[in-house]
């Protein structure tokens, strides 16, 4: 399996554009989970989703922040407009829920390093 | 809700040294608890976890954690690091049966020759 694959591994914008990062889960995973890691604030989980459906979203930052997932297989996280404080590595991560039972290992992919100028 | 506390933010030891990070916990309910390891420029890799029975853990690349509920720690070992451990290193948490992993705040392990 190749894993979780992110794209772009590198961003670099300017203060006010439009930035789309995207994340393919690993086939047959279920569960997908954005974070966002920084030097002041550690690894911090922003939404993630089950079966395509966003289950909590309580750690996405404001409303210039927002994810969509259209299918098993596919996710973006969006910030319109971004903003320098932005800047971090974001990192989509998948797993296999089974309920209750579930042993929830999430596997990450390499990250996107995110610099807004 | 969920915490955890990685007490040293950086350990630097020498190689084929033996090394501990340490990691408690806080939580009004059972857990499960993982150690992470990112190298640099990559993703987080799982090392072990810990869901129940045996409280020692053994994972890969030569680590293991024990759990320890009354003093809630879950603290990594390994008998002997090398270079090639050079990373930093996530304890986290989740609620039994519940999905949103609570990290701590890393701990860089240095390897010196």
């Amino acid at each position: 399996d190749a894993g979780v694959i992110q794209s772009p591994r590198h961003e670099v914008t300017e203060m006010g554009q439009e930035v789309t990062l995207r994340c393919k889960p690993i086939s047959g995973h279920n569960s997908l989970f954005w974070y966002r890691q920084t030097m002041m604030r550690g690894l911090e989980l922003l939404i993630y989703f089950n079966n395509n459906v966003p289950i909590d979203d309580s750690g996405m930052p404001e409303d210039r922040f927002s994810a969509k997932m259209p299918n098993a297989s596919f996710s973006t996280l969006k910030i319109q407009p971004s903003e320098p404080r932005d800047s971090a590595v974001y990192f989509c991560a998948s797993s296999l829920y089974e309920g209750l039972a579930a042993t929830d290992t999430q596997y990450f992919g390499p990250g996107t390093r995110l610099t807004v100028l | 809700a969920q915490s955890v506390t990685q007490l040293d933010s950086q350990v630097p030891v020498f190689e084929e040294a033996p090394v501990e990070l340490r990691c408690n916990y806080s939580s009004s309910v059972s857990v499960y608890l993982f150690w992470y390891v990112q190298y640099p420029n990559q993703g987080l890799q799982l090392l072990l976890k810990y869901l129940s029975g045996s409280t020692l853990v053994k994972g890969i690349n030569g680590f293991e954690a024990e759990f320890n509920k009354s003093q809630t720690s879950f603290h990594l070992r390994k008998p002997s690091v090398q270079i090639s451990d050079t990373a930093e290193y996530f304890c986290a948490v989740t609620p039994q049966g519940a999905q949103k992993l609570v990290f701590g705040q890393g701990t860089r392990l240095t390897i010196n020759p």
